[in-house]
């Protein structure tokens, strides 16, 4: 099926702790982005990227890294998790002329203790 | 920098009445475009409608239709006949077009259909 991928779904983090969320589309899209969303804030931009090997921040990139060696696979990385990153994810990607046929991935909810 | 607000937090409508949701931006920019999407408590995130800031008619998608309020920066969603699978979080987005696939989202509205 095409779309945008999420791994995992949800996951549970102590303080300190690294791990990677993965995002993966199939639909050749060349731009591809990273959003969290915390209750009454909406979702907010973490980092983006335009085309493999191209990244950029966007609003709230501390804490995160990003890299994109495929057109394919955007993953996030969280280097030493905070409670304040818990929140729910989600992998975004659209043609890079304009987000009007853009596709979400499911969201991963993550959880820091 | 673009803003999108959203100031009602919560709404509740009726099953099978009409309920519109309110948003306002802020831009300097010409050309943009401007989302509602839906959101589930499976955390889905829905496209519900789309509107071009180009094209002066407003968007309309079955039981949703926008009004578009461009001189205003008024980007409202009516929901017709309300449903019971209509109940989510509803979020009004905004892009840019010079700013590639960037959005930015409102706050998000609540809405409970009652049966």
């Amino acid at each position: 099926n095409a779309g945008v991928t999420q791994t995992p779904k949800f996951q549970v983090l102590k303080t300190g702790q690294s791990m990677t969320l993965q995002c993966a589309q199939d639909m050749n899209h060349e731009y591809m982005s990273w959003y969290r969303q915390d209750p009454g804030m909406g979702l907010r931009l973490i980092h983006y990227s335009v085309g493999a090997g191209i990244t950029d921040q966007g609003e709230v990139p501390n804490g995160y890294n990003v890299s994109r060696s495929t057109t394919e696979d955007f993953p996030l990385r969280l280097l030493s998790a905070a409670p304040s990153q818990t929140s729910v994810y989600f992998c975004a990607s659209s043609y890079r002329q304009g987000w009007g046929r853009g596709f979400f991935g499911q969201g991963t909810r993550l959880t820091v203790v | 920098a673009q803003t999108v607000t959203q100031s009602q937090p919560e709404m509740s409508v009726q099953e099978a009445e009409t309920v519109t949701l309110s948003c306002t931006y802020d831009t300097s920019e010409n050309n943009y475009y401007l989302f509602w999407y839906k959101q589930p408590p499976s955390r889905q995130m829905i496209l519900v409608i789309r509107q071009e800031a180009y094209k002066q008619q407003n968007a309309t998608e079955n039981r949703f239709s926008v009004n578009f309020q461009k001189a205003a920066k008024s980007f409202s969603l009516k929901i017709s006949d309300s449903q019971l699978g209509d109940t989510a979080m509803y979020f009004c987005a905004f892009n840019q077009e010079t700013s590639g696939s960037r959005l930015t989202f409102g706050e998000g509205t609540q809405l409970t259909v009652n049966p």
